[in-house]
């Protein structure tokens, strides 16, 4: 069983929906919860970092840890096409320097006009 | 902005060839990271380096070496490539931001070996 869980989609929304993006771990001991977003033919870049539960907003994007339930979640309001791209989740133990971010294997999404 | 930089972006190299792939950032960052992404695996950490001579396994190290000589600049290297290192190779460095460690990405490196 993978650390982090991730649905690799694709995912295809119409333009202005609400998109839920989600991932599963198993390491409890997991207290730093990261979203990257990657265009294609780039690197990923990071949206939002969340530390242990709760939720975050910025701007259409809205990140849920659910520590409970190992379950952590990026809404996307309002989605536009400029939204598609694949998402990685990430997290990490620690916060030495060094802390070693686990990935999801990410989940493309499409947002068509 | 931070900028990590690698130096090719499409390579295509033969089995047995030795391929260097250079990686360098401008924030000063301590920490420098490669990684290959493949489709189905998400992103392996090969190596990381949180010093200067300093470095680290990851979770695939095999068949892959580093250096890093200077702060800025962080080499990764396949001493005789095969076929299944076929990949996206994407190098990162990292600061700590509130506690979480936080990398930012280079655009990748696609090799192929033939």
């Amino acid at each position: 069983q993978k650390e982090v869980e991730q649905d690799p989609g694709p995912l295809s929304v119409p333009e202005g929906a609400i998109v839920s993006l989600n991932c599963t771990y198993s390491n409890s001991a997991f207290q730093y919860f990261m979203w990257y977003r990657q265009y294609s033919r780039k690197g990923p870049e990071l949206l939002m970092y969340t530390y242990s539960s709760g939720n975050k907003e910025d701007g259409r994007f809205t990140a849920q840890v659910d520590k409970s339930s190992k379950y952590i979640s990026l809404f996307i309001r309002d989605s536009q096409p400029s939204d598609s791209a694949t998402y990685l989740c990430a997290m990490s133990v620690g916060s030495s320097n060094t802390g070693k971010l686990i990935f999801g294997q990410g989940t493309t999404l499409q947002v068509k006009p | 902005d931070v900028k990590v930089t690698q130096s090719s972006r499409y390579l295509v190299k033969r089995t047995g060839e030795k391929v260097f792939l250079e990686c360098v950032q401008d924030m000063d960052h301590e920490n420098m990271f490669w990684y290959r992404q493949d489709p189905g695996l998400g992103l392996r950490l090969i190596y990381f380096s949180y010093d200067v001579k300093m470095k680290e396994k990851g979770d695939i190290p095999e068949g892959y070496s580093v250096s890093r000589e200077k702060k800025e600049r962080f080499s990764l290297i396949l001493e005789s490539a095969s076929t299944n290192q076929t990949s996206m190779y994407l190098c990162a460095s990292s600061l700590v931001r509130a506690g979480a460690n936080v990398l930012t990405f280079g655009a990748g490196s696609r090799l192929t070996v033939l």
